[in-house]
Formats: C-alpha cells, sequence, structure tokens
C-alpha cells in the first residue's frame, strides 16, 4: 500500500472550511484515498473515500488531483466537534486483504 | 448505517488472568474482521485480521498463543489476550469491512480499554 504524508496539526476557526491535505505520491492505479477520524478515546469514524474522481457526502467533501498523487479533505463548516485526529490512507490491492494501515494522522484542533 | 459492536468497552483485570473482548457486526455480515491496538499518543497498529472459519492471520511480532482470536460467526469475533500483564494494557479496538466489494470502507467499533493491575 502507498504511503501517506499528512502535516502533523492544523487550526482551524468555527464555522470556517477546513481543508486538510494528504501527499500520496506513490498511489497505484487501483488504490483508493480513504478518511478517517478518531476523537479521543474512541473509534475510528469513516469519513469518505474516492479513486479519482471528486466526491461528497453529508461530512465531507475529497478532492483528489489529476495525477492522484495528492488530495484534500474539507470539512466545509468545522465545529468544534470536529476536533480529531485525521487519518489519511491508501488502500486497494486485493492481496493486501484489504486491510488499513494508519499513520500518524493530523490532529485537526477547531477553535471559536 | 454499519454499526460494529465491541463489549466491554473498559475492562481492568490482574495480571496473569485472561480477558476476552467481543466484536459484532450489528447490521450486516462481515467474514473479515481486523483488531487493532492503540497506545497513548500512538497511531492505530494492526495486530491481526479475522477470518470466518478459519485461523487468523497476525502481523508481524504479534504473540498468536497471546492473542488469541476467534471468528465462530459472520456477526462475531473475539479477542482474547490470556496471561495479561501491564505491558498489553493499551486501546483494543476492532473494525468489520461493510460490502462486497474490496473497496468498502471499514467501520470500527468504539475500542475496549484494557488496563491490567
Amino acid at each position: 500500500d502507498a504511503k501517506t504524508t499528512q502535516p502533523t496539526s492544523m487550526d482551524c476557526a468555527e464555522g470556517r472550511a477546513a481543508n486538510l491535505p494528504c501527499n500520496h505520491s506513490t498511489i497505484s492505479g487501483n488504490e483508493y484515498v480513504y478518511w478517517y477520524r478518531q476523537i479521543h478515546s474512541q473509534g475510528p469514524q469513516y469519513i469518505i473515500h474516492g479513486l479519482k474522481n471528486n466526491e461528497t457526502n453529508e461530512m465531507a467533501s475529497l478532492i483528489i488531483t489529476e495525477d492522484r498523487k495528492s488530495s484534500t479533505l474539507i470539512l466545509p463548516h468545522a465545529t468544534l466537534r470536529d476536533t480529531a485526529v485525521y487519518y489519511c490512507i491508501v488502500r486497494g490491492n486485493m492481496e493486501y486483504g484489504n486491510k488499513l494501515v494508519f499513520g500518524a494522522g493530523t490532529i485537526l484542533r477547531v477553535k471559536s | 448505517g454499519a454499526v460494529v459492536s465491541q463489549h466491554p468497552s473498559w475492562v481492568i483485570c490482574k495480571s496473569g488472568t485472561s480477558v476476552k473482548i467481543e466484536c459484532r457486526s450489528l447490521d450486516f455480515q462481515a467474514t473479515t474482521m481486523f483488531w487493532y491496538r492503540q497506545f497513548p499518543k500512538q497511531s492505530l497498529m494492526l495486530m491481526a485480521t479475522s477470518n470466518e472459519g478459519s485461523k487468523a492471520t497476525y502481523e508481524q511480532g504479534v504473540e498468536k498463543d497471546k492473542f488469541l482470536i476467534n471468528h465462530a460467526s459472520l456477526t462475531l469475533s473475539t479477542l482474547t489476550v490470556t496471561s495479561a500483564h501491564p505491558e498489553d494494557s493499551s486501546f483494543y479496538i476492532c473494525s468489520a469491512r461493510a460490502g462486497f466489494l474490496y473497496n468498502s470502507p471499514l467501520h470500527f467499533g468504539n475500542g475496549t480499554r484494557l488496563t491490567v493491575t
């Protein structure tokens, strides 16, 4: 599975959009980009995933660059409850058994 | 949405005893579940892949005789920490894939906080 690089931490003002970047320059053609978040002392929560097209759901939008080497998770109107560690993960090889391997993630702090 | 339930949410046990943690997929069947461990201020570390009806696959460095995994049905996997020691104190989290496509997302339980005294 391709490795990902994320900033260690970011701050965002409440009500503003939070844009979380992720680099995955070694991604291969069949690998998807997944985003999860983990609020303190809870299990990770699935947010969104995509292959090459931009995706949007009720939680967030995922923007993937045309060369697929990077992506951005957008929380359109961040609230204090969005404070969490956000993980960008690349997965796709069926022989890898569908495992999700977590990196260090980005600590997002939403401030009032 | 897909729900994964873990029980118990926290447990305290004495050194040398065994502890069983249950992971259930509530509204879907899961042929494969995954067990993770997380130490304070660290990321999740994959321990093993639990396969329904067959032996679990353990990640390198994880002792299979210490962390017994049983996936007896399509909705239940259990992790038993045998002869627990204080260094086994950690946050244990399970996950399962909801959906048949290989790109279907994994959903996670809320974790079990194990403290060994």
